[in-house]
């Protein structure tokens, strides 16, 4: 199963909004409703996000928002804060019942 | 409060073998499927296995590039998962992360433990 394809890097201005990429197959993200993605600041834990392509889990800030269309998932971040500055990686279900990662972008918040 | 936290991890010559352990607190372990996920030093996450729960037999799943060189297994009663890794390679060192898998999504991460392969 190949990682799922993300732009290495993705920046933007404080207040601005940016997005996120996230591109597999029919065999992944386009076959199935379950797109995660994750927030990783440097030396920590992965955090998640959104899980199901748009849902936020409580506590997650309504800044975060995710969508899809056809082999494509994307993460939005709206009003971007300098807390935001992090890597970034997307997860889906495969058609082989495990999950597969994305290659992970890099935010920086100029 | 749910909690993950691995254990284990250190240096080791190429070839050899070292166990992993993730102890779990602040829900009902044997409930859920635990997943190991590892990242190589500056590289991104890598989805390593998962064990699924006794009402799953116990079923575990592995990436490619580990099967027949690394066992998941867990202990419900001592709610602790472990990750037995044999015939290590320079190429699997790396942070390794015990995630609980709740639906298709991971919600909860352990802090990762460093595996060092080097001779």
């Amino acid at each position: 199963q190949s990682a799922l394809t993300q732009p290495a890097s993705v920046s933007g201005s404080p207040g601005q909004s940016i997005t996120i990429s996230c591109t597999g197959t029919s065999s992944d993200v386009g076959g199935y409703n379950y797109v995660s993605w994750y927030q990783q600041h440097p030396g920590r834990a992965p955090k998640l996000m959104i899980y199901d392509v748009g849902y936020r889990p409580s506590g997650v800030s309504d800044r975060f928002s995710g969508s899809k269309s056809d082999n494509t998932a994307s993460l939005t971040i709206s009003g971007l804060q300098a807390e935001d500055e992090a890597d970034y990686y997307c997860s889906s279900h495969t058609s082989s019942a495990t999950p597969v990662f994305g290659t992970g972008t890099r935010v920086t918040v100029l | 409060e749910v909690q993950l936290v691995e254990s284990g991890g250190g240096l080791v010559q190429p070839g050899g073998s070292l166990r992993l352990s993730c102890a779990a607190s602040g829900f009902t372990f044997s409930d859920y499927y635990i997943n190991w996920v590892r990242q190589a030093p500056g590289k991104g996450l890598e989805w390593v296995g998962r064990i699924k729960t006794k009402r799953n037999i116990y079923t575990t799943q592995y990436v490619a590039s580990v099967k027949g060189r690394f066992t998941i297994s867990r202990d419900d009663a001592q709610n602790s998962l472990y990750l037995q890794m044999n015939s290590l390679q320079i190429e699997d060192t790396a942070v390794y992360y015990c995630g609980r898998e709740n639906g298709y999504r991971f919600d909860y991460w352990g802090p990762g433990t460093l595996v060092t392969v080097s001779s």
